[in-house]
């Protein structure tokens, strides 16, 4: 069975730090893309990043280019992304989701507060 | 990138209508690479349709999808009670990959 589970998330102030960890099981990780939504609240299903098998390549959202990185650990069974220079606007659920293009399999999130 | 534009925003339905949701893309994403997802509160998204008018497993066949290019239409053929969500489309042709705003589907 494939399983999908989110960790990491809390309570951040802005311009904070936070890394979101997303480890898996039921399938070989090293297989597939691997990839990041989130929706923040009141708000729409918003893509943020992937990466590829290898962890060779990541590609990201504009609105938080430069600030989070996408990174995976395939021995490990997991994947991670590290958030820096929080916004309030950050604030969402983070889901990870296994594929880079429409992802099937899904977690069921992890919250990210960023408040003072 | 591209932009996706879903409509309506909200639809209002009862269980047994028809359901016709709109996506719209700003540039043409292929004649496939278009994916739809549910979305309940609380819930991680589901996806329904990819390639277009794939259903993925398990998904029943009152779902469907159709259109290509930069036109598509999810279609749901008689609601039940457990359809009444937040449906969205993604579009897989070029990266950033991108949803739409979303269409709220509730009950009348």
């Amino acid at each position: 069975e494939v399983q999908v589970v989110e960790s990491g998330g809390g309570l951040v102030q802005p311009g904070g730090s936070l890394k979101l960890s997303c480890v898996v099981s039921g399938f070989t990780l090293s297989d597939y893309w691997v990839t990041w939504v989130r929706r923040a609240p009141g708000k729409g299903l918003e893509w943020v990043a992937n990466i590829n098998p290898g962890g060779s390549e990541g590609y990201y959202a504009d609105s938080v280019k430069g600030r989070f990185a996408i990174l995976r650990d395939n021995d490990k069974n997991s994947l991670y992304l590290q958030m820096s220079s929080l916004r309030a606007d950050d604030t969402a659920v983070y889901y990870c989701g296994r594929g880079g293009r429409f992802p099937v399999y899904w977690g069921q999130g992890a919250l990210v507060t960023v408040s003072s | 990138e591209i932009v996706l534009t879903q409509s309506p925003g909200n639809l209002s339905l009862s269980p047994g209508e028809r359901a016709t949701l709109s996506c719209r893309a700003s540039q043409s994403v292929g004649s496939t690479s278009l994916a739809w997802y549910q979305q309940k509160p609380g819930q991680a998204p589901r996806l329904l349709i990819y390639g277009a008018s794939t259903r993925a497993a398990a998904i029943p066949d009152r779902f469907s999808g159709s259109g290509s290019g930069t036109d598509f239409t999810l279609t749901i053929s008689r609601l039940e009670p457990e359809d009444f969500a937040i449906y969205y489309c993604q579009q897989y042709s070029s990266l950033p990959r991108t949803f739409g705003q979303g269409t709220r589907v509730d009950i009348k």
